[in-house]
């Protein structure tokens, strides 16, 4: 069974950088499958933010693309999300999880809710 | 962007009748591979968005079968046959052909 599970600061200071990462289980991360981050203000949708595959081709929203930066550790199978000059807008909680190349995710983690306040 | 429209925005059923939502693309979301990347999620309350249905009539695994996805192109249905109190939830489409990958704005599917 697929596992995922993001950690990272609850707390964020405005213009500061984000940082989280996602620790998969269960599942190789060296896999045809792609690794991918997504995100839900309190009381909104959902957006997609960024995917990776473990070759590194990675793939951004382009709405948040000059600030994020997505990466992958396979020696740890984990991969990680940094969003640098955060504001209030960025308060969400963060999704990991994992898609097919073209299709929607089919496994995320619990999601953890980063608040953006000084 | 691909935008992704849901409707109705919220829904409230008795448990035991059917319920039917419906979500369209502004573009086909037909890939050249042949197939039709749509897929259906429900969040439950306070839970991460689990995945129902996928490549627009495709069950998950563990899905029941009161769930069911139909159509093509642009155009998309997600059908409950008979409800009950465990679908409560927020229903997303979402489209994986073009990036960035989007989502529809939600349904909220209450009990009555």
């Amino acid at each position: 069974q697929v596992q995922l599970q993001e950690s990272g600061p609850g707390l964020v200071k405005p213009s500061e950088t984000l940082s989280l990462t996602c620790g998969v289980s269960g599942y190789s991360i060296t896999s045809p499958y792609y690794w991918a981050w997504i995100r839900q203000p309190p009381g909104k949708g959902l957006e997609w933010i960024a995917t990776i595959h473990y070759t590194w081709a990675t793939y951004y929203n382009p709405s948040l693309q000059s600030r994020v930066t997505i990466s992958v550790d396979t020696s740890k199978n984990q991969f990680s999300l940094k969003l640098d000059s955060v504001t209030a807008t960025d308060t969400a909680v963060y999704y990991c999880a994992r898609h097919p190349g073209n299709g929607g995710p089919d496994y995320w983690g619990q999601g953890t809710l980063v608040t953006v306040s000084s | 962007d691909v935008v992704m429209t849901q409707t109705p925005l919220s829904l409230s059923v008795t448990p035991g009748q059917p319920a039917s939502i419906s979500c369209r693309s502004s573009q086909s979301l037909l890939h050249s591979d042949g197939k039709t990347y749509l897929y259906w999620y429900l969040q439950k309350p306070g839970q991460s968005p689990q995945l129902l249905v996928y490549e627009v009539s495709s069950r998950f695994s563990g899905v029941p079968d009161r769930f069911s996805g139909s159509g093509s192109g642009t155009d998309f249905t997600l059908k409950i046959s008979r409800v009950e109190a465990e679908d409560v939830g927020v229903y997303y489409c979402l489209q994986g052909v073009h990036l960035p990958i989007t989502f529809g704005q939600g349904t909220r599917l209450e009990i009555e």
